[in-house]
């Protein structure tokens, strides 16, 4: 499967604990994007990123989130201090590049559970 | 800020009827996209137009560019109970990374 993979597919963490999501891409996409699906809402766009670049972080809360996207590995998107409000299933998609003319394509999600 | 509004919200229907979902804005975007999405799963990229007035056909599944690039529609003739799951229109507004997404038509098709 050549798909996008994201894990884990479920997390459960404590208030105050920190969550780190894991994302890779498709095979020969550079480019990655997460999104934040919460109940009753659709999916809003979090963070941009290209290989050891940060693009666009205009979705992102200003505290406690970041994201990466290293040379080598899965880009993960990382929350600190998690409170209840962070529950959410988080998506991850790529591209090949800039969307303009290309599509995301979407990795199952992770579902953030906050007790 | 760039708004999809989604109609209707939910559709509930029997198997073999035909039904038409709508994706609005008053904003106009470069190309856009409709995915489905299935319980604890990430979207599927079903269809992606980018001319207005653009119309592609995937089977049983007709999409519809709006003229002025504002607005679509999906149209499913004779449903199938596979054909259920949460129906999501994403508009691209350039320069493309951040797609707007609409709240979705959640479908359920009824054998």
């Amino acid at each position: 499967n050549a798909g996008v993979m994201q894990n884990p597919r479920h997390l459960v963490r404590r208030r105050g604990q920190e969550a780190r999501l894991r994302c890779s891409p498709m095979k020969g996409h550079s480019h990655v994007y997460w999104y934040r699906q919460l109940p009753e809402e659709g999916l809003k766009f979090m963070v941009y990123l290209q290989k050891e670049n940060i693009i666009d972080e205009s979705g992102m809360p200003k505290e406690r989130f970041s994201a990466e996207f290293p040379k080598e590995g899965p880009s993960i998107l990382r929350i600190q201090q998690v409170v209840r409000g962070d529950s959410a299933a988080y998506f991850c998609a790529s591209s090949p590049r800039d969307s303009s003319g290309y599509e995301q394509y979407f990795g199952p999600g992770t579902r953030l559970t906050v007790t | 800020t760039q708004l999809l509004e989604q109609s209707p919200q939910f559709l509930s229907i029997q198997e073999g009827e035909n039904l038409t979902v709508y994706c609005n804005s008053s904003s106009v975007f470069s190309s856009l996209q409709w995915y489905r999405q299935e319980p604890g799963e990430g979207p599927v990229l079903l269809v992606t137009v980018v001319t207005g007035g653009e119309v592609k056909k995937l089977k049983r599944l007709t999409f519809q560019f709006g003229d002025a690039r504002k607005d679509s529609s999906l149209h499913i003739t004779a449903a199938q109970p596979g054909d259920t799951g949460l129906y999501l229109c994403a508009g691209d507004g350039g320069p493309g990374y951040k797609l707007t997404f609409g709240k979705g038509t959640l479908l359920t098709v009824n054998p």
